[in-house]
């Protein structure tokens, strides 16, 4: 049930661009997407509901393709404090109130 | 600061202690959860509280016990651990439940790093 992540990490100048993708192999009701810092608690980014939607959150911004069961994290311009962990959160059409995450993307942006 | 308060910050404890760890919220959320987080590795699901009941259990073992006194509170009862459930556990709230009305997201604690000796 876990969804699967990539890249497993990344490296980025600031101002550069990145995308980490999610994919499940069932049916999924909605995404979510965390960032973690080290050493402090994740941190909610945003979540998708339906089929295409997109959503934007400052220079972060996600689309969900419900048909292939798949999510997309874009971060544009990135900035120093984007650096962490970034997770995508899923919940299966067939279980209600259950969050997975996937096994998380590193992202670190160097100046 | 995060609004999900977790105490204690770390515990150490011992194989044959039993010990508690508790979580508050008071932002009026109905559904509590408990998280596993090992180094380097994803949040893994434990308990979740929907409106003060267990709602899902993920086959934690029984030496892991749940308990929620009411809908601000959370606490996970240790007894006879074992060292390999050394880990960060993290506590979470949500308005009405992951897939409530407007999906509610996620509001994690900081968590209690827990070392069993």
């Amino acid at each position: 049930q876990q969804p699967v992540q990539s890249p497993q990490a990344v490296i980025l100048r600031e101002g550069e661009d990145a995308v980490i993708n999610c994919s499940s192999s069932k049916a999924l009701y909605s995404v979510h997407w965390y960032r973690q810092k080290h050493g402090e608690a994740p941190v909610f980014l945003m979540i998708l509901l339906k089929g295409g939607e997109q959503k934007g959150h400052e220079k972060i911004s996600a689309s969900f393709n419900e048909k292939k069961q798949q999510s997309s994290l874009y971060l544009t311009a990135s900035q120093l404090s984007y650096s962490g962990t970034y997770f995508c959160g899923t919940e299966l059409r067939e279980y209600g109130n259950k969050l997975v995450f996937g096994a998380g993307t590193i992202l670190r942006v160097k100046s | 600061d995060t609004e999900v308060t977790q105490t204690p910050k770390h515990l150490v404890m011992g194989m044959t202690n039993k010990k508690s760890l508790k979580c508050e919220q008071h932002m009026g959320h109905r559904a509590m959860y408990w998280y596993k987080q090992k180094a380097k590795k994803p949040p893994e699901l434990m308990f979740v509280y929907s409106y003060e009941k267990l709602s899902i259990n993920e086959s934690v073992p029984s030496r892991f016990s749940p308990e929620c006194p009411n809908s601000s509170l959370l606490n996970l009862h240790l007894h006879a651990l074992q060292p390999e459930d050394s880990a960060l556990y993290l506590c979470a709230s949500s308005r009405t439940g992951v897939r409530g009305p407007n999906n509610s997201p996620l509001h994690f604690g900081n968590g209690t790093r827990l070392t069993v000796t």
